[in-house]
């Protein structure tokens, strides 16, 4: 079983809908929770990191934590056609010693 | 944000040749440096990590003496493939964690395309 699983997509969705894209894992040690938006032949950027669970909002996006159901979530409110990327979960123990990916969910948005 | 340069951005060169990939944190001191690998259409594979002033760490089955790293200084380090071979085609990215704040985030090169012909 991966540390993290993700569903790799595609998805595709109109212009000015609310995605949601997801996360699972097995590692309940972790507790930091990174989202990354990578554009094609692109190295990831971040878009958020949360600790432990709740929520935190940052403009269009929300990442959510919910550590009993070892579940994260990056929800974008009014999507854009720039929003399309591959977005990558990513999550560390306290030590920061590594990083665990998941696979990318590839995101297109259509005009 | 903090910013991570690696250089070059992309590069071709001849089997059996060697390449060097630079990644610099411009802003910030890294306490530690991470290498992946990125295949088409699938996540980033962490290659190994590298602590200034201390030898990598490699994962399972990535060959040390291939993939030579060097981590000279808190904000410059290296990965070199040596004896460069088609099969080593591949998108390589560096991470940079922030020394200090927490060490919280980590923060990414542009990555290098590398073609071995």
């Amino acid at each position: 079983q991966k540390e993290v699983e993700q569903d790799p997509g595609p998805l595709s969705v109109p212009e000015g809908a609310i995605v949601s894209l997801n996360c699972t894992y097995s590692n309940s040690a972790f507790q930091y929770f990174m989202w990354y938006r990578q554009y094609s032949r692109k190295g990831p950027e971040l878009l958020m990191y949360t600790y432990s669970s709740g929520n935190k909002e940052d403009g269009r996006f929300t990442a959510q934590v919910d550590k009993s159901s070892k579940y994260i979530s990056l929800f974008i409110r009014d999507s854009q056609p720039s929003d399309s990327a591959t977005y990558l979960c990513a999550m560390s123990v306290y030590n920061f010693n590594k990083f665990y990916f998941g696979s990318g969910t590839k995101l297109n948005v259509k005009p | 944000g903090a910013v991570v340069s690696q250089h070059p951005s992309w590069v071709i060169c001849k089997s059996g040749t060697s390449v060097k990939i630079e990644c610099r944190s411009l802003d910030f001191q890294a306490t530690t440096m991470f290498w992946y690998r990125q295949f088409p259409k699938q996540s980033l594979m962490l290659m190994a990590t590298s602590n200034e002033g201390s030898k990598a760490t490699y994962e399972q089955g990535v060959e040390k003496d291939k993939f030579l790293i060097n981590h000279a200084s808190l904000t410059l380090s290296t990965l070199t493939v040596t004896s460069a071979h088609p099969e080593d085609s591949s998108f390589y990215i560096c991470s940079a964690r922030v020394r200090g704040l927490g060490n919280t985030e980590a923060f990414f090169g542009q990555g290098t395309r590398l073609t071995v012909v």
